[in-house]
Order: structure tokens, then C-alpha cells, then sequence
């Protein structure tokens, strides 16, 4: 199972974008990254998955590099309501026998007026 | 959109006693669901895999005779924590995989239950 680093925390200011990069070194073949979003007392969110290169949706885009082996979630012009713990997942479909997705430390951002 | 529905949102229980926290899975089924565990400023922690129809994966260290795991139909996984003591008080997550099986699947996660056991 593939583990992630995050850094732990990020400051931002309202309208700035917010690039928080996530290390998963031993990424394997079939391994997705996903990213989470979790409010206090929530559960945590979908906000975007991807294998490779780009992808973007209406509320982020995930940066994918050619090794696979990091990965950049960007929140363009970011509001106070993005304030929470964004969480990086590596993992294979969590249907398969022996799989399962576990959580790293994630990353607390804080969004300033 | 997929919604996965978690009862009760908190419950307060005194030592000794069980408490029954029921997930479901509204608009679609989930033959796997998994239980999270959050302390406060702590990640979420895998306790364990629900399956349907069979008997649930623990992860290391998670007592299965304490924290019992039900999933008897497609819709509803059930986590019973039995003779709850004050170090039980947590935030559990339930979540299940919404997607086709021959595809990576993002999980949908429940707005958690708020235990305290007093």
C-alpha cells in the first residue's frame, strides 16, 4: 500500500490559489490518487481522483507528473469556506480483496480574510 | 449524487453500555463498506472492512468482539460498540465505494457519529 506525505498545514489568503502536493514514492501500476475534503465533526468528501497527467472538475484540478510518484491538488481562488483537512489517497479499487484505503496525516488549510 | 447515510449523528452512553451505529447506502448498494475511526486532530484510522453476507476484516489492534460489524443486506452495515468505556469516545465514519468494480472506486462517506461515553 502505497503511503503519502503531506505537508501538515497551509495559510492562504482569500482569492489565491491553493497548491498542496502530496509524495507517494512507492505508487504502484494500478494505484489512483484521490483527493479528499473534511469539515470538523464531517465525514470527509470526494473532490477529484486521477491516474495520470491532468484532471480538473468544477471545483479543483489534480496535477499528475509522468513518474506518478507525487501529485498537486490546486484550489483556484480559494474562499474561507475551503478552510479543512484535504487528504491524499493512493490506492487500487477498494473492492479488491486485501485492498484498503488508509488514511495519511493530511493537510490543514487555512484560508484567511 | 451517491449518499451514504449515518444514524445517530452523536449519542452520549454510559460506561458499560452498547451502542448500535447503523450505515446506509440511500441510492445505491455496497457490498463493502468500511469503518474509520477519528480522535480529535487525528487522521481517520481504518478499523475495519464490512462485507456483505460475511464476516468483516479487521484491521490490526481493533477488538472484533468489541466492536462488532453487521452487514447483513446491500443497504445497511451496522458497527455495535459493546461495553463502551470512556477511551471509546471517538468519531466513526462509515463509507462505501460508489462506482463499477472493474474501476477505482472514490468512497462516499457518512457525516460520522459523535460518541461519548461517559
Amino acid at each position: 500500500l502505497a503511503k503519502t506525505t503531506q505537508p501538515i498545514s497551509m495559510d492562504s489568503y482569500e482569492g489565491q490559489e491553493v497548491n498542496i502536493t502530496c509524495s507517494h514514492n512507492n505508487i504502484a501500476t494500478n494505484d489512483y490518487i484521490t483527493w479528499y475534503q473534511q469539515f470538523p465533526s464531517q465525514g470527509p468528501r470526494f473532490i477529484i481522483q486521477g491516474y495520470k497527467t491532468k484532471v480538473t472538475n468544477e471545483v479543483a484540478s489534480l496535477f499528475i507528473p509522468a513518474d506518478r510518484k507525487s501529485s498537486t491538488l490546486s484550489l483556484p481562488r480559494v474562499s474561507l469556506s475551503d478552510t479543512a483537512v484535504y487528504y491524499c489517497l493512493v490506492g487500487d479499487t477498494p473492492r479488491a480483496a486485501g485492498n484498503k484505503l488508509t488514511f495519511g496525516g493530511g493537510t490543514r488549510v487555512l484560508v484567511k480574510p | 449524487g451517491a449518499v451514504v447515510s449515518q444514524h445517530p449523528s452523536w449519542v452520549i452512553c454510559k460506561s458499560g453500555t452498547s451502542v448500535k451505529i447503523e450505515c446506509r447506502s440511500l441510492d445505491f448498494q455496497a457490498t463493502t463498506m468500511f469503518w474509520y475511526r477519528q480522535f480529535p486532530k487525528q487522521s481517520l484510522m481504518l478499523m475495519a472492512t464490512s462485507n456483505e453476507g460475511s464476516k468483516a476484516t479487521y484491521e490490526q489492534g481493533v477488538e472484533k468482539d468489541k466492536f462488532l460489524i453487521n452487514h447483513a443486506s446491500l443497504t445497511l452495515s451496522t458497527l455495535t460498540v459493546t461495553s463502551a468505556h470512556p477511551e471509546d469516545s471517538s468519531f466513526y465514519i462509515c463509507s462505501a465505494p460508489v462506482g463499477p468494480s472493474s474501476y477505482n472506486s472514490p468512497l462516499h462517506f457518512g457525516n460520522g457519529t459523535r460518541l461519548t461515553v461517559t
